[in-house]
């Protein structure tokens, strides 16, 4: 596609509930991020996939939260019993082979209520 | 403390202005420094990016690196009312660490 294409735009859901954010990456993009912006912050890390490498799951804020990438193409980010403190927008960004230059979807504005 | 730092504004400038952004860093490893901006209820949009210390010039963007201050910066000339957004920040090692971002409002 054109540009990097998350789904849903929005997302509202119920404490306790599951939730999956996709994000589907610039073809032959081979690096992919996950990103959490709170009102008025900046972006959080939150974990790195590069080609088949393990990912860098270091900024996960807890076990609720897991992310896989299928084919090397598209990720599902998966929150677990989802708090109101996961409350944000979930931004997903990737770049090319031996470039450093990261390019960003839209997000997904989750909202827990 | 966190590795990129950077002043939340907001900034209000008159149309104009130069506007004069800036953060800091602590990570030595960082080699990689990227200005970002973002319009309200967007994403991040690459901007510029840079490769160690000196300077590089895009139109009325020029972004600064002096690593040995560890001290990033993005000059806009002539500002405009469209240049108004929050601007972010960048210092990659693996993957972006960003700033808190700035707030700017150009005003006409």
């Amino acid at each position: 596609g054109a540009g990097v294409s998350q789904s849903p735009s929005n997302k509202v859901t119920e404490k306790g509930k599951d939730v999956e954010l996709r994000c589907d990456p610039i073809s032959g993009h081979t690096a992919l991020y996950w990103y959490r912006q709170s009102l008025g912050q900046g972006l959080e890390f939150l974990i790195y996939f590069q080609g088949n490498s393990a990912p860098d799951k270091s900024g996960l804020p807890s076990d609720r939260f897991s992310a896989e990438r299928t084919g090397g193409s598209v990720s599902t980010l998966t929150i677990q019993r989802t708090q109101q403190e996961d409350s944000a927008v979930y931004l997903c960004a990737s770049s090319a082979p031996g470039t450093t230059e990261a390019f960003f979807g839209q997000g997904t504005r989750l909202t827990v209520v | 403390q966190k590795e990129v730092e950077q002043d939340p504004g907001p900034l209000s400038v008159p149309e104009g202005a130069i506007v004069s952004l800036n953060c800091t860093y602590s990570n030595s490893a960082f080699q990689y420094f990227m200005w970002y901006r973002q319009y309200s209820r967007k994403g991040p949009e690459l901007l510029m990016y840079t490769y160690s210390s000196g300077n590089k010039e895009d139109g009325r963007f020029t972004a600064q690196v002096d690593k040995s201050s560890k001290y990033i910066s993005l000059f806009i000339r002539d500002s405009q009312p469209s240049d108004s957004a929050t601007y972010l920040c960048a210092a990659e090692r693996r993957a972006l660490t960003f700033g808190s971002g700035t707030r700017l409002q150009v005003q006409p």
